[in-house]
Formats: structure tokens, C-alpha cells, sequence
């Protein structure tokens, strides 16, 4: 099955740094998600995109939806220690009236403190 | 609360047996799913079911069953036949509606000795 590609796979970045990561694909989606998955736990809906150029924020986080509608950006400002976990962006594409989500690889992010 | 729970968190079986994975929810969703995650990897979608007494092959099925006898539960069955079982495995649900997000269940980590 096909999945998103998602950059960068990884990242340290020191406490209070701002951070950025991507999703790109070759198809496009009608709605972007973004997820949050801390260790042995499962992943928790971060913010949610419906339309194409949509800017959304989430506290310190903002996310938008491409104009192209194949890609989307996550940015963390003033990162913290519990901002440590994998974040995953998904594209849900409507298919035949039923919903196919694609889930990215995964961005692995470390704050140190 | 409405939620997703999966059962048990930590399951552990010998190689050649059946095991079966619970999910429920609560929050009166059409659509569940069932995600295999491998260290360090991304979400592979196993079967989902987008209505009762329904249910798809997803990417990786083999190996796999599944049952949608009511809204509220996704049994997942890891059967002998699947080679590679040790895995996390986490439960979705969703509206089910074209654009709806899924939630997730907290996983359950089989281990297969």
C-alpha cells in the first residue's frame, strides 16, 4: 500500500526551538491529518485540515493544508520536553463515499531539555 | 467517556496458536480499523469494516481475520498462518463518512515466543 512520504524521519532539536516537518505525496487528499503517538501508547488527533490552503492551530501548534492538495506542514513553536514522540500526517481521500486514509512513515522527534 | 479500548495491553503467545485482539467503542462509529506497527515503522492497515456484518482486506490481511457482528466490536484474530506476528497492534474507528478522522485505540503489543 502506498504511504505518504514524511520528512524528516527524525529529529533533536534543544528545548524552546521551533520545529517543522512535511508530508508530501504524488496523490492528492480532501483532508490532512496530523497525529501524535508517545511510546506503547496509540496515536492521539493533533489537528485536522479540510480545504485546500487551510491554516490551523492547535495551541503551540499550526499545521496547513497545501494548495496542491498533496502536501502539508506541521510546525511546533517553543518546543517542550513532552513534545517528544513520533508525529505522523495522513491524507484521507474519499473513495466511492468511504474514506481511504494513507499514513505517513513518521517524524521521530527528541527535546532535550 | 466515549472512547476506543483495546484488550488485553500486553499479550503474549507461542508460535502456531491463535490469538484474538479486542476492540470496542463507545462512540457510536460505523467504521473501525485494524493497524499492525512494526518498531520504528509507519501504520499498516490490516482489515477494515465500514458497516456492520461487512468487512475489507486492507494491505496486509493475510494471516489475519476479522468479524463486525456488532457496530461496537472489531475482533482482530492473529491465526498461525501469519508468519511475522509480533507486532503492536492498534484499532481505529471513525464516522466512517468520506473526511472524517480516526481515533484511536491505546494498542496492544503481542509477542509471540
Amino acid at each position: 500500500g502506498q504511504q505518504l512520504n514524511q520528512s524528516p524521519q527524525s529529529m533533536f532539536i534543544q528545548e524552546g526551538e521551533d520545529v517543522s516537518m512535511n508530508c508530501t505525496s504524488s496523490s492528492i487528499f480532501n483532508t490532512w491529518l496530523w497525529y501524535k503517538q508517545d511510546p506503547g501508547e496509540g496515536p492521539v488527533l493533533l489537528i485536522a485540515l479540510y480545504k485546500a490552503g487551510e491554516l490551523t492551530s492547535n495551541g503551540r501548534l499550526t499545521a496547513q493544508f497545501g494548495i496542491t492538495r498533496k502536501d502539508s506542514f506541521l510546525n511546533i513553536s517553543a518546543s517542550i520536553p513532552s513534545d517528544v514522540g513520533i508525529y505522523f500526517c495522513a491524507g484521507n481521500l474519499n473513495s466511492g463515499g468511504y474514506q481511504k486514509v494513507t499514513f505517513g512513515t513518521g517524524t521521530k522527534l527528541q527535546v532535550i531539555p | 467517556d466515549g472512547g476506543i479500548t483495546q484488550s488485553p495491553k500486553y499479550l503474549f503467545r507461542k508460535e502456531g496458536q491463535n490469538v484474538t485482539l479486542s476492540c470496542e467503542q463507545n462512540l457510536n462509529h460505523d467504521a473501525m480499523y485494524w493497524y499492525r506497527q512494526d518498531p520504528g515503522q509507519g501504520l499498516r492497515l490490516i482489515y477494515y469494516s465500514h458497516i456492520v456484518n461487512d468487512f475489507q482486506k486492507g494491505d496486509i490481511a493475510e494471516g489475519y481475520s476479522v468479524s463486525r457482528e456488532k457496530k461496537e466490536s472489531f475482533p482482530l484474530t492473529v491465526t498461525s498462518a501469519q508468519k511475522n506476528p509480533t507486532a503492536f497492534y492498534l484499532c481505529a474507528s471513525s464516522t466512517g463518512q468520506g473526511g472524517s478522522e480516526q481515533f484511536f485505540g491505546p494498542g496492544t503489543r503481542l509477542t509471540v515466543l
